[in-house]
């Protein structure tokens, strides 16, 4: 089946760590996209990646990093510069401006 | 800045009610729109999207959305609800041309009551 993971799907930190929230994709996507959700907010992108070994700040990056080093792959890293990392992060790819095609999430809460 | 605002943050409507969800867009250039559909614990899942063509689209579960680009909007309709509709819908814009940035409205959450 082709489709997006990602793991694992509830996540909880302690304040002052820095944690990494895995995607990976089967779908042949060359773009990946990581979105935050909060309630009301929508959803706000914050990193993204159109190519391998390059990627784009979004509009909310500040205290997060990604990486992209192989094409199925995009993973990222929250980390303790992020003031307010409890949401639920979504993963998504897609070809061009097509449609994205968004995973599971993970729920992440900083206790 | 580019924005995508949806009007209506909370709707509630009985089963066999009419639905209309408003979308407008600040965006100046050409555009693909999508609406995306949240179920309760399920993936965020494309309803429909309009690259060009024929500016009323059919998507899936028989939901449509117009799209009127003198006023900037993308309003998604449905004739008539059923409670497995209750979901939170999403109004989504990229600008061709202009990288791969897709922008999220706030979302809607509809409750369908039986």
């Amino acid at each position: 089946d082709g489709g997006i993971t990602q793991s694992p799907k509830y996540l909880f930190r302690k304040e002052g760590q820095n944690v990494t929230l895995s995607c990976e994709q089967n779908l042949n996507h060359d773009a990946m996209y990581w979105y935050r959700q909060d309630p009301g907010q929508g959803l706000r992108l914050i990193y993204y990646s159109q190519i391998v070994n390059d990627f784009q700040k979004g509009d909310i990056a500040e205290g997060y990093s990604v990486s992209r080093e192989k094409k199925e792959s995009f993973p990222l890293t929250v980390t303790s510069a992020q003031k307010n990392p409890t949401a639920f992060y979504l993963c998504a790819s897609s070809i061009g401006t097509s449609e994205q095609f968004f995973g599971p999430g993970t729920r992440l809460t900083v206790l | 800045a580019q924005s995508v605002s949806q009007h209506n943050h909370h709707v509630i409507l009985s089963e066999a009610a009419s639905l209309e969800l408003g979308c407008n867009y600040s965006y100046g250039g050409t555009v693909n729109l999508f609406w995306y559909v949240q179920y309760p614990g399920q993936h965020l899942q494309l309803l429909l999207k309009y690259f060009s063509g024929d500016p009323l689209v059919k998507g899936i579960k028989g939901f449509e959305a117009e799209f009127i680009k003198s006023k900037f909007s993308f309003n998604l309709r449905k004739p008539s609800v059923q409670w497995s509709d209750t979901a939170e819908y999403f109004c989504a814009v990229i600008l061709t041309g202009g990288g791969n940035k897709l922008t999220f409205g706030t979302g809607t959450q509809l409750k369908v009551e039986l």
